[in-house]
């Protein structure tokens, strides 16, 4: 099975700025990596698929990159509503797996 | 506009059965290249993917629960089931079903999800 790590757990950042969060997966998995943004209480929000491709209605602050191994996804100038947890989530082979989700919340 | 509701009992006994179906409208069970899923969080936990079955009823299911779900599907009825045996507390959760639109899209569509809880 294919495992996949987010770093960091927790992140606090202010309104504005620029942040990264890195996913790594066990194996290549070339492109083949979605991220989502989950609210408390709410379903998962498809925001990037094909690791870069942008979701219909997603802001464009909201950016992905990487291949095979490991997979970033970036928000250029915090907002308030982007204060959630995201999930990377590989889709190889039919198979899905999600990494452990990082907290994005208010410094 | 694809909508997905799950339902089914919310409180199961240890060791029996877990059952849930996911109604769906928008779309139709035999579209080419769906995929429909099932996802589960316990609580203050991670999404932990259980299942997908496709509309010529291939099924692919997490390797840690194989032996004990089944996801299946009616396309008559426009719905779709979860069972899960043997149930434990580590069972309890928030589960989600999902549909993706095809192997490469990541899931598109999700219902709001529902709270099982694993008790006596």
């Amino acid at each position: 099975d294919i495992h996949m790590t987010q770093s960091p757990s927790t992140l606090s950042a202010s309104l504005g700025d620029r942040v990264t969060i890195t996913c790594r997966a066990s194996q290549s998995i070339s492109n083949w990596l979605a991220w989502y943004q989950q609210k408390p209480g709410k379903a998962p929000k498809l925001l990037i698929y094909d690791a870069s491709s942008l979701q219909s209605g997603v802001p464009s602050r909201f950016g992905g990159g990487g291949s095979g191994t490991e997979f970033t996804l970036t928000i250029s100038s915090l907002q308030p509503d982007d204060f959630a947890t995201y999930y990377c989530q590989h889709y190889k082979n039919d198979l899905y797996t999600f990494g452990q989700g990082t907290k994005l919340d208010i410094k | 506009q694809l909508h997905l509701q799950e339902s089914g009992p919310r409180l199961v006994k240890p060791s029996e059965t877990l059952s849930l179906t996911c109604s769906v409208s928008g779309a139709s069970l035999t579209s080419n290249s769906y995929y429909w899923g099932w996802i589960r969080q316990p609580p203050g936990k991670g999404l932990e993917w259980i299942g997908f079955i496709t509309y010529s009823e291939r099924t692919n299911y997490n390797s840690s629960l194989e032996s004990r779900v089944t996801i299946s599907l009616e396309t008559s009825t426009s719905q779709f089931y979860l069972t899960l045996n043997s149930v434990t507390a580590a069972d309890t959760a928030l589960y989600f079903c999902a549909c993706a639109l095809g192997p490469t899209t990541g899931i598109d569509y999700w219902g709001q999800g529902a709270l099982v809880t694993v008790s006596s």
